[in-house]
């Protein structure tokens, strides 16, 4: 089966405090894309990171940095030194066949970051 | 660039009605598939096309048809509304393969009473 399991529900911090968000996938296929989306609470869908499955290689961009794990198939999401403007809900997505046209998103996590 | 463009933004139907959901994508994307989301259960696929021409079940794909006669176009179509069916609904567009990034359209938000 294919399926993508965000755990936490909602997370809230106090700003400047880092993050982690879980994200925990299953499939059978060998090469699958993963991804993160945020969600503000304007309601777009932005894009943050794609991952090959066969590259493990950790990722930083700025603040935010992703651990993807194929042992544990994980694909977690950390932000460093929180802001306000982090709030938003937070989708991580399977791309099982590597098609782009059947992504399965996980349920979300709503971060809330407190001043 | 526009982008991937879903029209309406909010719309109120009864039960019963019909409706056409647009979306039009001006980056000659081959993939195009419609979602709907609803609070917490994250964004369920509804359909998807790989082509004009060409269009799939998702995971929840009952009450809905599309059609996919241009490259540019994948309206979704609600032939009897039901409550059920209040939902936000995106659309998305891909060039697929190694560029597989998902461009979202900016949200239809309907309300069925």
């Amino acid at each position: 089966a294919q399926k993508v399991t965000q755990a936490q529900t909602e997370i809230s911090v106090v700003e400047k405090e880092d993050v982690t968000l879980d994200c925990v996938y299953e499939t059978r296929d060998t090469t699958y894309y993963l991804f993160w989306y945020k969600q503000p609470p304007s309601g777009e869908l932005v894009f943050l990171i794609r991952r090959n499955s066969f590259d493990e290689q950790n990722e930083i961009s700025g603040r935010y940095s992703w651990n993807f794990q194929k042992s544990t198939s994980s694909f977690n999401f950390t932000i460093t030194a929180s802001q306000v403007v982090d709030s938003a809900v937070y989708f991580c997505a399977l791309d099982p066949y590597s098609s782009a046209s059947k992504i399965i998103f996980g349920s979300g996590t709503r971060l809330s970051i407190r001043p | 660039n526009a982008g991937v463009t879903q029209t309406p933004k909010f719309q109120v139907l009864k039960t019963g009605q019909s409706m056409t959901l647009q979306c039009a994508q001006d980056m000659n994307h081959e993939y195009m598939s419609w979602y709907r989301q609803d609070p917490g259960m994250g964004l369920r696929l509804i359909h998807y096309s790989v082509g004009a021409g060409i269009t799939d079940q998702g995971e929840v794909p009952n009450g809905y048809n599309v059609s996919r006669s241009t490259t540019e176009d994948f309206p979704l179509r609600l032939l009897s509304a039901a409550p059920s069916q209040t939902s936000v609904y995106f659309c998305a567009s891909s060039l697929g393969g190694d560029t597989g990034e998902l461009f979202f359209g900016e949200g239809s938000r309907l309300t069925v009473l």
